[in-house]
């Protein structure tokens, strides 16, 4: 258990909908990352958040975002969803989000897009 | 656009072989970072590796970062089916964000 937790674990939708995935990173660390995995694309870095405020942006599309609450906890918001939106979410938090702070996973949120 | 390329893509081999599994870019990284991923599970870390030329070994896997920091290596002694899974590398190149590999795809059958 690396201590970040992830809602929900499975969710299914149709195209056209939104959902929020949620965050609870480990107790203490103020960096919450979030990547998208699907079996073409690999492990693709969508967004990282510092203590409430965004401080890198990797390949995350328009119709995505995300945010952190002032307890850290963080939402990915992906709307007008479409069948290859289909894929896992993870969202990993370090303590500092410098470099070579370990990044720790959570389990992820399976997302399937009918 | 840095890229992590690692190779090989899939790896299936006998329990008790040895496997090297290879990380590489053109880009140099301040630290390097090494996860294995099971089905439906996140990322784990294994290792981290900050120095070029440093070598860390965790029970019968040895990892590398090169001495230019822009490769690295990953070699497991006597594969065991309990290492099946999917390796991956994250680089660092001092900024806020973490690179990835596609990753390696373990298989070792008992």
């Amino acid at each position: 258990d690396s201590g970040v937790t992830q809602t929900p674990k499975h969710l299914i939708t149709a195209t056209g909908q939104r959902v929020t995935l949620r965050c609870s990173p480990r107790s203490g660390d103020l960096s919450v990352y979030w990547y998208q995995q699907s079996l073409d694309q690999g492990l693709q870095f969508l967004i990282q958040y510092y203590n409430g405020e965004e401080r890198a942006k990797g390949n995350i599309l328009e119709r995505f975002s995300a945010q952190q609450f002032p307890d850290l906890h963080s939402e990915l918001n992906l709307s007008s969803l479409e069948l290859g939106d289909s894929a896992l979410y993870f969202c990993a938090s370090s303590p500092r989000g410098q470099t070579g702070n370990t990044i720790y996973f959570g389990e992820g949120s399976w997302l399937t897009v009918v | 656009t840095q890229l992590l390329e690692q190779s090989p893509q899939f790896l299936s081999i006998q329990e008790g072989e040895n496997l090297t599994v290879y990380c590489n870019s053109s880009s140099v990284f301040s630290s390097l970072q090494w996860y294995r991923q099971e089905p439906g599970e996140g990322p784990v870390l294994l290792v981290t590796v900050v120095t070029g030329g440093e070598v860390k070994k965790l029970k019968r896997l040895t990892f590398q970062f090169g001495d230019a920091r822009k490769d690295s290596s990953l070699h497991i002694t006597a594969a065991q089916p309990g290492d099946t899974g999917l390796y991956l590398c994250a680089g660092n190149t001092g900024g806020f964000k973490t690179i990835f590999g596609a990753g390696t795809r373990l298989f070792v059958k008992a």
